[in-house]
């Protein structure tokens, strides 16, 4: 069945070093992945967002890459900082033309000052 | 200031009763969604409407109704029959698909809690 899952769901960084945040799809069907933030009672806020004829994308200290080959992305934040912390969503939509978005667990990223 | 407006920010329910969760969006999209965000859980979809006088079910919609009369509302009544309510709920919005990106922008959420 279609699943977005999560490896860890707590990661804990020290201030300064770079974040990698990991997440598994099983829909070989998807073709647009998003990484959204969460921050402590609030909703959830667009990151960075990757299509399936790439296999990276860069932006404003994150970098999403994408594996279809084993239906596998990650989220990597370079210099973690304090406010970088939050939960972490990792969404897919399947090729089908409607815009339903399937989101993982989350990953809660503890940053150490 | 563009954006998508949740009311309330709390809310309680009593036993039995029907309560109403408004979502407001002036950014004028067509597609609207609900979720439902349990503790330490992702976001589990209730409804979602692509354009006005539609609206389809999500993975999770028994218990709840919607509707979408205008374009920039898309509110959510928890009904009685919802046996579990209690949650943090998020509406969403997105603007038409472009090469199959479906970014989706969220409000601050309700949080429903049963007295």
């Amino acid at each position: 069945g279609e699943s977005v899952g999560l490896h860890l769901p707590t990661l804990s960084v020290q201030e300064g070093d770079n974040s990698i945040i990991n997440c598994a799809y099983s829909n070989s069907a998807s073709d647009y992945f998003i990484w959204y933030k969460q921050e402590s009672g609030k909703g959830p806020q667009f990151i960075i967002d990757i299509r399936s004829n790439m296999d990276k994308r860069q932006g404003q200290r994150v970098t999403v890459l994408l594996n279809k080959t084993v239906k596998h992305l990650s989220l990597q934040i370079a210099a973690t900082q304090p406010g970088d912390s939050a939960v972490y969503f990792c969404a897919e939509k399947n090729s089908g033309g409607y815009q339903k978005v399937t989101f993982g667990t989350g990953t809660k990223l503890q940053v150490i000052p | 200031d563009g954006g998508i407006t949740q009311s309330p920010k709390y809310l309680f329910r009593k036993e039995g009763q029907n309560v109403t969760l408004s979502c407001e969006q002036n950014l004028n999209h067509d597609a609207m969604y609900w979720y439902r965000q349990d503790p330490g859980q992702g976001l589990r979809l209730i409804y979602y409407s692509q354009i006005v006088n539609d609206f389809q079910k999500g993975d999770i919609a028994e218990g709840y109704s919607v509707s979408r009369e205008k374009k920039e509302s898309f509110p959510l009544t928890v009904t009685s029959a919802q046996k579990n309510p209690t949650a943090f709920y998020l509406c969403a919005s997105s603007p038409p698909l472009v090469g199959g990106k479906n970014i989706q922008y969220f409000g601050a959420g309700t949080r429903l809690s049963v007295l």
